[in-house]
């Protein structure tokens, strides 16, 4: 059952540009995921903001949860080349269930 | 850090094999997951476990088995291995005390099954 969409699929930008994805899910949420996968490679932790937070920061990340819209955002800002990966958003609903991942964003920066 | 091995980056079975994919992280994490990845259906959860002995279905444990004896070990066992098992494996790990805790994933185990 996958709850979180991400949009768009892909996206290409050119290195020191801001990069947006965005992921839309379904049903109430404790907190929302962000996840970075290099190619080939497992997925890393890179942010998690509560159901309760609207906007949360880390390094060039920033995140935002609207839970009215069920949406949530990822801005990159000033992309590098080593920003290349596939983004994932990743759901905790509410209750004992396991979290939820979206399809991803594959993100190329152009140097 | 914590860390999550996975016992084999690339794997290549015949049909019919019985295949066993070996996870194990060293931070004491009581629960642990089994994923697979492929183009344009994202990760899918095969089987987790919250506890040694204990496991759960995922979304697609058809064709799955696993295993979790000791609690820092969670195998993934394929009984007879067939092409369309052909994918990336993916497991991860979190703390049981905050079951929203972030996931820390293996490296993979890119597997072919001819």
């Amino acid at each position: 059952s996958q709850q979180g969409e991400e949009d768009p699929q892909a996206l290409s930008i050119q290195e020191g540009e801001n990069a947006t994805m965005n992921c839309s899910y379904k049903t109430s949420i404790n907190n929302l995921q962000w996840y970075r996968q290099n190619s080939g490679r497992g997925l890393v932790h890179l942010i998690l903001i509560r159901s309760n937070e609207r906007e949360k920061h880390s390094g060039r990340l920033r995140v935002t949860l609207d839970t009215s819209k069920k949406s949530s955002s990822l801005l990159i800002t000033a992309s590098r080349a080593a920003d290349t990966a596939s983004y994932f958003c990743a759901t905790d609903a509410r209750g004992n269930t396991p979290l939820v991942f979206g399809k991803g964003t594959r993100l190329s920066v152009i140097a | 850090d914590v860390k999550v091995t996975q016992s084999s980056r690339y794997l290549v079975k015949r049909t019919g094999e019985k295949v066993f994919l070996e996870c194990v992280q060293d931070m004491d994490h009581e629960n642990m997951f089994w994923y697979r990845q492929d183009p344009g259906l994202g990760l899918r959860l095969i089987y987790f476990s919250y506890d040694v002995k204990m496991k759960e279905k995922g979304d697609i444990p058809e064709g799955y088995s696993v295993s979790r004896e000791k609690k820092e070990r969670f195998s993934l066992i394929l009984e007879s291995a067939s092409t369309n098992q052909t994918s990336m494996y993916l497991c991860a790990s979190s703390p049981y005390r905050d079951r929203a805790h972030e996931q820390f994933f293996g490296p993979g185990t890119r597997l072919t099954v001819l």
